[in-house]
């Protein structure tokens, strides 16, 4: 299968620990998206890199959330103290740059802080 | 705050009906796009309409642009049971950041 994969599926944790999820990305996708979605809302932006490059962040994503994609290839996104309000659906996609490009989504993971 | 607005947030149906969803947006736009989500997976994209065209059709999907307006319609024929599932609505300005409106969930009943 050489689609959008993300690990873990699922995600509990408690209130204040650090978590960490990882992307990988279609092989030849030069852009990779972090999304968030909410129970019944829309996937709202985190941020997106193009290669290595982090070329955009929303105003959402807190000093507590970074993201990297040190090679251009796998992303991983990391919260640290963690709060109840981080859970949600967390969405990673990827497209091909040079167009009116898709987005090809992964099947996200779900983060459950208790 | 989101761009997209989709409209109803909810349609339920019987099978072999047409769906017919909306979504307005505020501000200028390069394409406008619609995906698919099945519960508790990722999107799925269906098409892309570009600014400058205002009609596509893919298959059983029928997607209608008004840029004067700033709406769009998705129309689904014939639908099924498997057409279950939420439908967003997503906006671009020419930079990266796809903004999606909230959503339209449709149920077809058997």
């Amino acid at each position: 299968d050489t689609g959008v994969s993300q690990d873990p599926r699922h995600k509990i944790t408690k209130r204040g620990q650090n978590v960490t999820f990882r992307c990988d990305p279609i092989s030849e996708h030069n852009r990779l998206y972090w999304y968030r979605q909410t129970l019944g809302q829309g996937p709202e932006f985190l941020t997106y890199f193009q290669n290595e490059a982090q070329l955009e962040k929303s105003r959402l994503l807190s000093d507590r959330f970074s993201a990297e994609r040190p090679k251009g290839s796998f992303s991983t996104l990391e919260i640290q103290r963690t709060e109840q309000g981080d859970s949600a659906m967390y969405l990673c996609a990827s497209s091909l740059a040079g167009g009116h490009e898709k987005l090809f989504f992964g099947s996200g993971t779900q983060l459950s802080v208790l | 705050s989101q761009q997209g607005e989709e409209d109803p947030q909810a349609l339920s149906i019987q099978e072999g009906e047409n769906a017919t969803m909306n979504c307005s947006y505020k501000t200028s736009i390069n394409n406008l796009q619609w995906y698919r989500q099945n519960s508790g997976r990722g999107l799925v994209h269906l098409i892309l309409i570009r600014s400058n065209e205002r009609e596509k059709h893919s298959g059983r999907l029928r997607v209608t642009l008004d840029t004067s307006k700033k709406s769009s319609s998705l129309l689904i024929t014939a639908s099924r049971a498997a057409d279950t599932a939420s439908y967003f609505c997503a906006t671009d300005k020419g930079g990266q950041n796809f903004v999606f409106g909230p959503g339209t969930r449709l149920s077809v009943l058997p």
